[in-house]
């Protein structure tokens, strides 16, 4: 059972150029989300999705696109990169939003630098 | 904004001692969860514990909740050079049915 698989794992990108981070999940979750994780602030939440088709924004939204079209896909795109995106990124899954009562599952996460 | 706070920010002991980390949070909670991360892995939970308790424990962890002080402490006892790693509390965001949200974190190291 893979669990959560994101990809790439490192990826260095110049100020202004677009990528998109995969996130692929194989429990069935309904719940998926994206973090951002910067050195002494803990992880702050992006994006989350309850289910397909539906998405919200997180703590730390801007500069920042998901869509969630299938249940096992949750990617996240940066349009146009910025040196303050230079994070590390991990994306989650857990089997329901009820996210207060559930385990979350990470990934192994995306090292992203913006030069 | 986080809602949980752990303190102290980093800990370092040696092996076979405890370590007691503190998380605080700033609203009301139904449930509390503990996580950890191993250097440049992902989080991995630990335990949840439920606003009607009081303690928790699982294998060398004890938790503790006290929401009239809104605070719980994580306990590692005997610990062993594989607990090194951060931990981090994580609760639901204040009117956030579908946040989850986490602390800052405390960075364990113990040295054998």
């Amino acid at each position: 059972n893979a669990g959560v698989t994101q990809t790439p794992k490192f990826q260095v990108l110049k100020t202004g150029q677009s990528m998109t981070l995969q996130c692929a999940q194989d429990m069935n979750h309904e719940y998926m989300s994206w973090y951002r994780q910067d050195p002494g602030m803990g992880l702050r939440l992006i994006h989350y999705s309850v289910g397909a088709g539906i998405t919200d924004q997180g703590e730390v939204p801007n500069g920042y696109n998901v869509s969630r079209s299938t249940t096992e896909d949750f990617p996240l795109r940066l349009l146009s990169a910025a040196p303050s995106q230079t994070s590390v990124y991990f994306c989650a899954s857990s089997y329901s939003g009820a996210v207060e009562d559930t385990e979350a599952f990470f990934g192994q996460g995306t090292r992203l630098t913006v030069v | 904004s986080q809602q949980g706070e752990e303190d102290p920010q980093a800990l370092s002991i040696q092996e076979g001692e405890n370590a007691t980390m503190n998380c605080s949070y700033k609203t009301s909670i139904n449930n509390l969860q503990w996580y950890r991360q191993n250097s440049g892995r992902g989080l991995v939970h630990l335990i949840l514990i439920r606003s009607n308790e009081r303690e928790k424990h699982s294998g060398r962890l004890r938790v503790t909740l006290d929401t009239s002080k809104k605070s719980s402490s994580l306990l590692i006892t005997a610990s062993r050079a594989a607990d090194t790693a951060s931990y981090f509390c994580a609760t639901g965001a204040p009117g956030g049915y579908n946040k989850l949200i986490f602390g800052a974190g405390t960075r364990l190291a113990v040295h054998p």
